[in-house]
């Protein structure tokens, strides 16, 4: 099992370029989620999907956009890039582990620079 | 809102010796917390998970403590090796259905 991937691994785009980042897992998980890390914060949630067919605001959704394609693929777009979208962006995906437990499995993250 | 602590500060052991981070969280009432590990350049991989009715939890050298009355989890490391060496991000249920709120970790710095 790949576990969970993610496309691209390292980008750079100019202020106002339009990206999509794209996410899969093969571990047959229903919620998966989209974190951005900067140094001194921490990993904060941009978006998340509990279930297939549903999507929701994290910390810091604005500037972002999310599609649950299916149960595996969750990409996130960011319409109009800025430099303050320059970060480390993972991918996570979580099942139920026991009651009200959800243990994430990350993907190797993509580091996007916007100038 | 729900805020979580860990120590900024890097923490330099010996090998061999025990490794103790602190997690301390207040305004929450978390069902569990659980810790990751995360290596410069990687995502974070998941450790260990305790309950709010657990007091504590074992996994070969890790130790998890939960006390939810001081609000607070210890992880330790027993016997640290240079390979533990990473940080550490503490994380408990968030305020959405399946999600985390990630503490900003500490560093770990085993030196031989």
């Amino acid at each position: 099992n790949a576990g969970v991937t993610q496309t691209p691994k390292f980008q750079v785009l100019k202020t106002g370029q339009s990206m999509t980042l794209q996410c899969a897992q093969d571990m047959n998980h229903n919620s998966m989620y989209w974190y951005r890390q900067d140094p001194g914060m921490g990993l904060r949630l941009i978006y998340y999907s509990a279930s297939e067919g549903t999507t929701d605001k994290g910390e810091v959704p604005n500037g972002y956009n999310v599609s649950r394609l299916n149960k595996r693929e969750f990409s996130l777009r960011l319409e109009s890039a800025a430099p303050s979208q320059t970060s480390v962006y993972f991918c996570a995906s979580s099942g139920l582990a026991g009651a009200n437990s959800y243990e994430q499995y990350f993907g190797p993250g993509t580091r996007l620079t916007v100038t | 809102s729900q805020k979580i602590e860990q120590n900024s500060e890097a923490l330099n052991i010996q090998e061999g010796k025990t490794a103790t981070l602190t997690c301390n969280y207040t305004n929450y009432s978390p069902a569990y917390l659980q810790w990751y590990r995360q290596d410069p350049g990687r995502g974070p991989v998941f450790l260990l998970l305790i309950r709010e009715n657990e007091k504590e939890k074992r996994k070969e050298r890790l130790k998890v403590t939960f006390d939810t009355t001081l609000k607070q989890s210890l992880f330790h490391i027993t016997a640290s090796q240079p390979a533990d060496s990473a940080t550490y991000l503490c994380a408990l249920e968030g305020s959405g259905y399946s999600t985390l709120t990630f503490g900003k970790g500490t560093m770990l710095l085993v030196s031989p």
